[in-house]
């Protein structure tokens, strides 16, 4: 099982948005609505941030919005604030045997 | 407050072997599944390993596969990792991670983490 694709870095203006894509197969974004979102500070715990594609969790910020389409899922940070300046990991379940897969990982960076 | 903390790491020879453990407190430990991810020093998260609340059903990411155990007691609100034939690829942090309710593979807490290092 592959590691889904992200992009190794993007970056933004305070204010401004960005998208964060996570790109897999029809085994697993595709093929589920079961993708989930982390945020991990530097030396820090990985925290979740959205599940099943555009779920938030109570206490996450609606400046976080999550989509997919077809075998694509996407992060868009609305508003980007120097305090969202972080790693962040898609994950998704998958058809096989491997139950669950991460993404690659991307870097945010707040210009 | 949900509490996950992690023990067992250590430095360890490749070829040996090691048993992690998850002390869990402040959930119904056997109402979830319960999962183990790992990242190396630098770079991405990987899930390892995943059980159900009853350990009736596990699973394993491919590079584990065949090398490492899940269990669960749930009478102890604990979780393990038996990791055998470690190699020097299996040198990372590791997670135990408690699910979301009713969405067994959204890692909703996490532990601290204890680090695993293989090598001679």
């Amino acid at each position: 099982q592959s590691a889904l694709t992200q992009p190794a870095s993007v970056s933004g203006s305070p204010g401004q948005s960005i998208t964060i894509s996570c790109t897999g197969t029809s085994s697993d974004v595709g093929g589920y609505n079961y993708v989930s979102w982390y945020q991990q500070h530097p030396d820090k715990v990985p925290k979740l941030m959205i599940y099943d594609v555009s779920n938030r969790p109570s206490g996450v910020s609606n400046r976080f919005s999550g989509s997919k389409s077809g075998n694509t899922a996407s992060l868009t940070i609305s508003g980007l604030q120097a305090e969202d300046e972080a790693d962040y990991y898609c994950s998704s379940s998958t058809t096989t045997s491997a139950l669950y897969v991460f993404g690659t990982g991307t870097k945010v960076t707040v210009l | 407050e949900v509490q996950l903390v992690e023990s067992g790491g250590g430095l360890v020879q490749p070829g040996r072997s090691l048993r992690l453990s998850c002390a869990a407190s402040g959930f119904m430990f056997d109402d979830y599944a319960m999962h183990w991810v790992r990242q190396p020093p630098g770079k991405g998260l990987e899930w390892v390993s995943g059980i159900s609340w009853n350990s009736g059903k596990v699973g394993y990411a491919d590079s584990v596969k065949g090398r490492f155990t899940i269990s669960r007691d749930n009478a102890k609100n604990s979780l393990y990792l038996q990791m055998n034939s470690l190699g020097p690829e299996d040198t990372a942090l590791y997670y135990c991670s408690k699910p979301l309710k009713l969405h067994r593979g959204v890692f909703e807490s996490w532990g601290q983490g204890t680090m695993v290092t293989v090598s001679s």
